[in-house]
C-alpha cells in the first residue's frame, strides 16, 4: 500500500545544530508539504513542493530549507536550531485532483 | 482576513451519546472546507470534504453540514465510540488559492469516556 513515512519520529537536538527531517511517500503525489504543529495553533504551513525541483516559502518559513531532488522525498532542513523550533513536524502529500493531503505521522522535535 | 475559528476548544462526553463540532470561517472565494481526524501521536486523516453546492455530507456515524451563506460548518457524531476519542481539524481553501493556501483550524479536542 502506498504511504507517507516520516524519520526519526523523534528527535532532541540542541541549540545550533543543523537538523534534518525525512519525509518519503509512494503516493507518487507532485505535491508535498511540511507543517508544524504547536499547542494553541493549527497546522502551519513552513514549505510546500509542485513538483521536482520546485519549492516554495509557507507562513513559517524562516530558519527552515526544503530541497526536492526527485518525487518521492522533501528533506526538511534546520539549518541552525532554536528552542523556538520545538515542535511537532508534519509532512503532507497530495495529487492536486481534489487537493486531499495525505499526513505522515510526524516527527516530534525538542531542541534543548 | 482569512480565519477558521472552532468550537467547542475541547469536549467530553460519554460513550454513546451524541455530539456537534462547530466551524465558522471568513474565508473567501470559498472552494471547500474538509474535517480532518487526528488522533493523538498521528497525523490528520481526512473524513470528508464539503463543496458550495453540498449542504450534508454522511461518512459513517459522522455526518458534515455546510452552510455557506452563514460560512458555518458543523460535524455531528452519532452514537460515540471511545475510537471517537480525537481532535477534530476544520480546513478551508480557498478559490484560486495554490495548493498551499489552505487556513486550518486550532482543532477541537473530542474526549469520550466510558
Amino acid at each position: 500500500d502506498a504511504e507517507i513515512t516520516q524519520s526519526p519520529r523523534h528527535k532532541i537536538t540542541e541549540t545550533g545544530r543543523q537538523v534534518t527531517l525525512a519525509c518519503h511517500q509512494t503516493w507518487n503525489h507532485n505535491n508535498m508539504f511540511w507543517y508544524r504543529q504547536d499547542l494553541g495553533h493549527g497546522l502551519r504551513l513552513i514549505h510546500y513542493s509542485y513538483g521536482v525541483q520546485d519549492t516554495n516559502k509557507g507562513e513559517v518559513s524562516d530558519g527552515y530549507s526544503v530541497s526536492r531532488s526527485n518525487t518521492e522525498d522533501l528533506p526538511l532542513t534546520l539549518e541552525s536550531a532554536a528552542s523556538s523550533q520545538t515542535s511537532v513536524y508534519f509532512c503532507a502529500s497530495s495529487d492536486g485532483t481534489d487537493y486531499e493531503q495525505y499526513f505522515g505521522p510526524g516527527t516530534r522535535l525538542t531542541v534543548t | 482576513k482569512n480565519q477558521v475559528e472552532q468550537s467547542p476548544q475541547s469536549l467530553i462526553i460519554l460513550e454513546g451519546k451524541n455530539c456537534t463540532l462547530q466551524c465558522n470561517y471568513t474565508v473567501s472565494p470559498f472552494s471547500n472546507l474538509r474535517w480532518y481526524k487526528q488522533d493523538t501521536g498521528r497525523g490528520p486523516v481526512s473524513l470528508t470534504i464539503m463543496t458550495f453546492s453540498e449542504n450534508t455530507k454522511s461518512n459513517g456515524r459522522y455526518t458534515a453540514t455546510l452552510d455557506a451563506d452563514t460560512k458555518q460548518s458543523s460535524l455531528h457524531i452519532t452514537a460515540s465510540q471511545l475510537s471517537d476519542s480525537a481532535s477534530y481539524i476544520c480546513v478551508v481553501r480557498r478559490y484560486g488559492g495554490s495548493q498551499g493556501n489552505l487556513i486550518f483550524g486550532k482543532g477541537t479536542k473530542l474526549s469520550v469516556k466510558p
